[in-house]
């Protein structure tokens, strides 16, 4: 049982590129979660999806773009990376419970 | 904008003795609330949750809730060195989980 799966696990992006993180998890939960984690200010939602088919914006959306391509899969876009994207994304799955995370992304734009 | 508000820390306990971790938040139609343990360098780990009024034992953990004062904490009894980390309060409101900054715990050997 893998659980929550991120991919890639580590990426290092130019200035104005494009990227896509994929996260994909094998426990049937209705909801998941885009995270960004930065030093000093905790985890921080970008976006969620609270059933297959829905999206909403967290607290710092602006930069990016999801996709809940299916109950198994969301997905996280930068269309232009910058340098203040610079951090580690979680993933995270849930059904009305807590929150079950991958592994994380370090993501570094230079 | 709906808030967790925690102690970052560092906070430093004996080994043996007992850690206590704070936590409050903003929004009063929050039903549901968790402890997430965090390993430098690794991912979040839920470690308890607590959706009534009291205390909840699991091992040597206890959540503590008080919905009328906002206000969730938790216990670690015997801390061990293996308990250092950053100790996450969270509260689920409108379908999103949203976390406090965190409390780095350091157990002093």
């Amino acid at each position: 049982n893998a659980g929550v799966t991120q991919t890639p696990k580590f990426q290092v992006l130019k200035t104005g590129q494009s990227m896509t993180l994929q996260c994909a998890q094998d426990m049937n939960h209705n909801s998941m979660y885009w995270y960004r984690q930065d030093p000093g200010m905790g985890l921080r939602l970008i976006y969620y999806s609270a059933s297959e088919g829905t999206t909403d914006k967290g607290e710092v959306p602006n930069g990016y773009n999801v996709s809940r391509l299916n109950k198994r899969e969301f997905s996280l876009r930068l269309e232009s990376a910058a340098p203040s994207q610079t951090s580690v994304y979680f993933c995270a799955s849930s059904e009305g419970g807590g929150a079950f995370f991958g592994q994380g992304t370090r993501l570094t734009v230079v | 904008q709906k808030e967790v508000e925690q102690n970052s820390g560092p906070l430093s306990v004996p080994e043996g003795a007992i850690a206590s971790l704070n936590c409050t938040y903003s929004d009063r139609g929050s039903q549901s609330f968790f402890w997430y343990r965090q390993y430098s360098g690794k991912s979040p780990e839920l470690i308890m949750f607590i959706y009534s009024n009291g205390d909840k034992e699991d091992g040597r953990f206890t959540a503590q809730l008080n919905k009328a004062s906002q206000y969730v904490s938790l216990l670690i009894r015997d801390s061990q060195p293996s308990d250092s980390a950053t100790y996450l309060c969270a509260v689920i409101g409108d379908d999103k989980i949203i976390f406090g900054k965190g409390t780095r715990l350091h157990i002093l050997p």
